[in-house]
């Protein structure tokens, strides 16, 4: 067990919907970064938040968001969805922000657009 | 051309055998490297960690940096069926960007067999 939660774990939604998903972070770390895993993209970095800020982007569509909590939980708003976005979502912390940190990875949440 | 390539297998040894798995990535300002295990279904897990150029052996495992040819690899001795899992390397850049995500390769799946 990384420490890192994420909620769901399945998600099954339609197409133009919209959800939100979870992530805890391990205990004292600052840093929450969100990936997807899909079969033919691999593993790709979306976004990282530190201590409530945004980091860093990556090729994050413009229909998805995310905000990191005072709490330091952070939710990825996935909005207007397509049958591409289904995929497992990663959340990942770390305790700072820098190149070189190791960062824990959830157990995360498979979503499926129908 | 991804930043980081690696073969994504399937790659089938008999238990006891010599794995040796490889990636090789393209941007130079790449300093931390990394691999993880991902058992399917799973979240992605670090074994191992290196810092520039070297070698860091870790009981059956060992990780080589070479950053001249910009190639790393890591060697799993002994293989057994428990070490059945998707491989994935992954880098991160030290910069003035300040940020730690990560790049990761495709991924290298692994069976061993009894």
């Amino acid at each position: 067990d990384s420490g890192v939660t994420q909620t769901p774990k399945h998600l099954i939604t339609a197409t133009g919907q919209r959800v939100t998903l979870r992530c805890s972070p391990r205990s004292g770390d600052l840093s929450v970064y969100w990936y997807q895993q899909s079969l033919d993209q691999g593993l790709q970095f979306l976004i990282q938040y530190y201590n409530g800020e945004e980091r860093a982007k990556g090729n994050i569509l413009e229909r998805f968001s995310a905000q990191q909590f005072p709490d330091l939980h952070s939710e990825l708003n996935l909005s207007s969805l397509e049958l591409g976005d289904s995929a497992l979502y990663f959340c990942a912390s770390s305790v700072g922000l820098a190149g070189g940190e190791t960062q824990y990875f959830g157990p995360g949440t498979r979503l499926l657009v129908l | 051309q991804k930043e980081v390539e690696q073969d994504p297998g399937p790659l089938s040894v008999p238990e006891g055998a010599i794995v040796s798995l490889n990636c090789t990535y393209s941007n130079s300002a790449f300093q931390y490297f990394m691999w993880y295990r991902q058992y399917s279904r799973k979240g992605p897990e670090l074994l191992m960690y290196t810092y520039s150029s070297g070698n860091k052996e870790d009981g059956r495992f060992t990780a080589q940096v070479d950053k001249s040819s910009k190639y790393i690899s890591l060697f799993i001795r002994d293989s057994q069926p428990s070490d059945s899992a998707t491989y994935l390397c992954a880098m991160s850049a030290r910069g003035s960007s300040n940020t730690g995500k990560l790049i990761f390769g495709q991924g290298t799946t692994l069976q061993v067999k009894p």
